[in-house]
């Protein structure tokens, strides 16, 4: 059964500073693995997927990677702002096939301005 | 949230009354999936569906129960509401099996008094 842990629960940064928030996962054979915002009160919205065959995606000031071996993924935020603030959860496939994935409870992040 | 409806966005209710979840997507995707949220907990699968009337368990389905007439519909059915059932609902819908790549409604917020 797959495992998803977020490494840190919550993080205050200053605006503009470089950041990484961590997801580990149990499930080595995982094929990708989703990064989702959720602002408060709101749903979730897909931020970047990676295939294990991609190792890293990017969008705009967004950097993911993947490293199946290690059983990791780091989301790299360069240049916070503001809004960024949000909570940021990862998720992996729970098993393969239809029965969709299993989240992180993600890392509260917020930017002061 | 294009393309998902969840309704009803809020709801209150009091236990042991039932209470019907629908989620409604106009992406004639194959696969629709129920998760619940709940603080320290994260995201969790309820049911799952990979069409129509083909309905599985998830990870906390006990009370719960659903179903798919239609490709467009996903109904998330408590027999018999619990305080414990107090949550929010996300239903969300992916088009690729194993690739669970998900795209997630807005989110109702049930309370059950």
């Amino acid at each position: 059964k797959q495992e998803v842990t977020q490494i840190p629960a919550a993080l205050s940064v200053p605006e503009g500073e470089n950041l990484v928030l961590n997801c580990s996962f149990t499930d080595s054979a995982i094929y990708n693995l989703q990064w989702f915002r959720q602002d408060p009160g709101k749903g979730l919205t897909s931020l970047l997927l990676i295939q294990s065959s991609q190792r890293e995606q990017t969008s705009g000031r967004l950097n993911a990677s993947l490293d199946k071996s290690s059983g990791r993924s780091t989301l790299y935020i360069a240049a916070s702002q503001p809004g960024d603030s949000a909570t940021y959860l990862c998720a992996g496939p729970s098993g393969g096939g239809a029965d969709g994935l299993t989240f992180g409870k993600g890392t509260h992040l917020i930017i002061q301005p | 949230d294009a393309g998902i409806t969840q309704s009803p966005r809020h709801k209150v209710t009091e236990t042991g009354t039932p209470v019907t979840l629908r989620c409604h997507q106009t992406e004639n995707h194959r696969y629709m999936y129920w998760y619940r949220q709940d603080p320290g907990h994260g995201l969790r699968l309820i049911h799952y569906s990979y069409g129509v009337k083909d309905t599985d368990k998830g990870e906390v389905s006990d009370g719960y129960s659903v179903s798919r007439s239609k490709t467009e519909d996903f109904l998330l059915t408590l027999e018999s509401a619990t305080s414990s059932q107090t949550s929010v609902y996300f239903c969300a819908i992916s088009d690729i099996s194993g690739a669970n790549v998900l795209t997630f409604g807005a989110g109702s917020r049930l309370t059950v008094l």
